[in-house]
């Protein structure tokens, strides 16, 4: 079975703070993405990697980066938190064979910023 | 860029009924994706569909091409079943990121 975790379930940090939040994959999968996950807005990507050290923006990439220094990793970085950051946030990672694709979820980070 | 409307946004039923949710899309796609949240985050993939019907257990995915058009059918609805059901699309034109997007979501309540 495809596993993605995520380093930690709830998160609360202070307005101004610098906020790492880790994802990892164990399929060698070459394709990693965040998302947050807001009440009315769905899922909305904010960084994705297609390799190591590649990323590109997605459609909210204001406010966050990222980094892939391994393939298995993918760190969504928050370098300094606002509460407007609270939110869901979602890591995948997908592979794609022939016609066929499939994305794999994390279980989420749930970030309060106060 | 494709948009992805799914309704109802939000559906209550009691258990037994049979529960549908609609997604439209407005440009051509490979595939697309039904995926189920439950409460608490995590995110699985029920089915994906590039043509026809899937079904599995009291699941069932079809879309029709030509109306850009898929439903997502549960039969004899359990309160198990509660969850947020979200539809996402890949592009046939690829792009960024696979080209998947998503739709809002439906959240299902199914009461005893």
């Amino acid at each position: 079975d495809v596993k993605v975790t995520q380093s930690s379930r709830y998160l609360v940090k202070r307005t101004g703070e610098k906020v790492f939040l880790e994802c990892v994959q164990d399929m060698d999968h070459e394709n990693m993405f965040w998302y947050r996950q807001d009440p009315g807005l769905g899922l909305r990507l904010i960084y994705f990697s297609y390799d190591v050290k590649m990323k590109e923006k997605g459609d909210i990439p204001e406010g966050y980066s990222v980094s892939r220094e391994k393939k298995e990793r993918f760190s969504l970085i928050l370098e300094s938190a606002s509460t407007n950051q609270t939110s869901m946030y979602l890591c995948a990672s997908s592979f794609i064979v022939g016609s066929s694709y499939e994305q794999y979820f994390g279980p989420g980070t749930r970030l309060t910023v106060t | 860029k494709n948009e992805v409307e799914q309704s109802p946004q939000n559906l209550t039923a009691q258990e037994g009924e049979f529960i549908t949710i609609n997604c439209s899309y407005s440009v051509g796609i490979s595939a697309l994706h039904w995926l189920q949240q439950h409460p608490g985050g995590g995110i699985v993939s029920l089915f994906m569909l590039s043509s026809g019907k899937k079904k599995h257990g009291r699941l069932i995915a079809t879309i029709n091409i030509q109306e850009k058009h898929s439903s997502l059918h549960i039969t004899a609805s359990h309160p198990r079943d509660s969850a947020v059901y979200i539809c996402a699309v890949r592009s046939s034109s690829g792009g960024g990121a696979d080209g998947l997007t998503f739709g809002k979501g439906t959240h299902l309540i199914i009461q005893p």
